[in-house]
């Protein structure tokens, strides 16, 4: 069965960029679907970062969008996250999650620290 | 964007109570409403889609139902497992938004 699972550092510098990867495993990502990042401070409640269609197509958080890029390689059947700029306020749990309208299929969720 | 109000943050309750959490939204999203359990360390999972939709697999003591702008999540006979956090999220438009949640711990 489809499978989320999110990889990249868990330490981050601030100023420095915040990249993460999910790969799909079990199905593939080329379907009528859409790939969303959430994120979710220590203790918070969840943020909707983004999302990107198996096309490509892609939406942004406007709070985010001027530090945000998220791109789709169907070949490897993986998404990818890049935040650039960062600072301890991104210090979150970063999911990735499959959207038909709602989120169905989450990753475990992986901890990124921004600190020096 | 769409603020999604989530009351009561938290809440304490026994096994075999019937609790109800609510989320009002800040303008019509024409019951485009999940709700998202979430224990500690875990992701969150699907209950409820279209304001009362099931999901699969989850236990029928879990509903959903909407007047208004106002949503509601209920839980009839809590179960031990139920002891969670509660998050609703709207996806009627971009940028979809999520409630602040509401803890459920055990009386």
């Amino acid at each position: 069965q489809l499978q989320l699972q999110e990889s990249g550092p868990g330490l981050v510098k601030p100023s420095e960029t915040l990249s993460l990867t999910c790969t799909v495993s079990g199905g593939s990502i080329s379907s009528n679907y859409y790939w969303d990042w959430i994120r979710q401070p220590p203790g918070k409640g969840l943020e909707w970062i983004g999302s990107i269609s198996y096309s490509g197509s892609t939406y942004y958080n406007p709070s985010l969008k001027s530090r945000l890029t998220i791109s789709i390689d169907t070949s490897t059947n993986h998404f990818s996250l890049s935040l650039t700029s960062v600072t301890a306020a991104d210090t979150a749990v970063y999911y990735c999650a499959r959207r038909w309208l709602y989120y169905g299929l989450w990753g475990q969720g992986t901890l990124v620290t921004v600190s020096s | 964007d769409i603020q999604m109000t989530q009351s009561p943050s938290s809440l304490s309750a026994s096994v075999g109570d019937r609790v109800t959490i609510t989320c009002r939204a800040s303008q019509d999203i024409s019951g485009s409403l999940a709700w998202y359990q979430q224990k500690p360390g875990k992701a969150p999972k699907l209950l409820l889609y279209a304001t009362s939709k099931l999901e699969s697999g989850v236990p029928s003591r879990f509903s959903g139902g909407r007047s208004g702008t106002d949503c509601t999540l209920a839980i009839s006979s809590l179960q031990p497992e139920d002891f969670a956090s509660y998050y609703c999220q709207q996806y009627y438009t971009t940028p979809y938004t999520f409630g602040q949640g509401t803890k459920l711990e055990i009386k």
